[in-house]
């Protein structure tokens, strides 16, 4: 089956740096998006990689290993509007969307 | 340029009535998808529609139906509901018209219809 992982939940300081991870199983490969859903509110897009290496925008860049079936979305310079879900989906082979359950991140003060 | 438009944005039924969602695509979006999102679950997708024609479908059961309009508007009805259905429903729609060029572009959402059924 087709299956794509992260972390349930992550905490991380305001004004720090955090990396979220996603680690993808699937039938084929058509590129990775990242998304940020904050609560109540619908998810819009981040990122999006098809080639190995670092993507970056502003303070958020976004990295694949598609031999080792990877990313993570770097967040840099923590602000507490950055507290939403952020969410992984990868396009198969069929050109369908598989996504992760997503990461809920929390910023402290 | 308008966003994705969904109606309504809260709903509440009980078992066994039957329901049904709408959406709008942003204006020249001509693919729209749907998804079922629930606590924990993450995104779970429904169906595609493109050019009013059913493109994927994702593992839910027949209870569970879609359709497009020939102006990109969207319809999913969900019959018989279920405790179980009870969950938000997201709309998404995406600019081009085949899946290669697909590939590299994002899907944008609407605030989705919150549906509870008691």
């Amino acid at each position: 089956g087709q299956n794509i992982d992260q972390p349930t939940e992550m905490t991380a300081t305001e004004g720090a740096i955090v990396q979220i991870n996603c680690t993808y199983q699937t039938s084929g490969f058509n590129g990775l998006f990242w998304y940020q859903q904050h609560a109540g509110e619908a998810p819009t897009f981040l990122s999006y990689n098809v080639l190995d290496g670092l993507e970056e925008k502003g303070r958020f860049s976004s990295f694949l290993s598609r031999s080792k079936g990877y990313s993570y979305l770097l967040l840099k310079e923590l602000q507490m509007k950055d507290s939403a879900s952020y969410l992984c989906a990868v396009r198969d082979s069929n050109y369908q969307l598989i996504w992760g359950a997503g990461t809920k991140l929390i910023i402290k003060p | 340029k308008a966003g994705v438009t969904q109606t309504p944005r809260y709903l509440i039924k009980t078992r066994g009535q039957q329901v049904t969602l709408s959406c709008s695509p942003i204006s020249g979006h001509r693919s729209v998808s749907w998804y079922q999102q629930t606590p924990g679950q993450g995104l779970q997708f429904l169906f595609e529609y493109f050019s009013e024609t059913q493109r994927n479908k994702g593992n839910f059961p027949g209870r569970f139906s879609g359709r497009q309009f020939s102006n990109s508007r969207s319809e999913m009805n969900v019959s018989t509901l279920e405790l179980g259905d009870s969950a938000l429903y997201l709309c998404a729609s995406t600019l081009p018209d085949t899946a290669s060029i697909t590939s590299n572009q994002p899907q944008h959402f609407g605030d989705g219809t919150r549906l509870s059924i008691l």
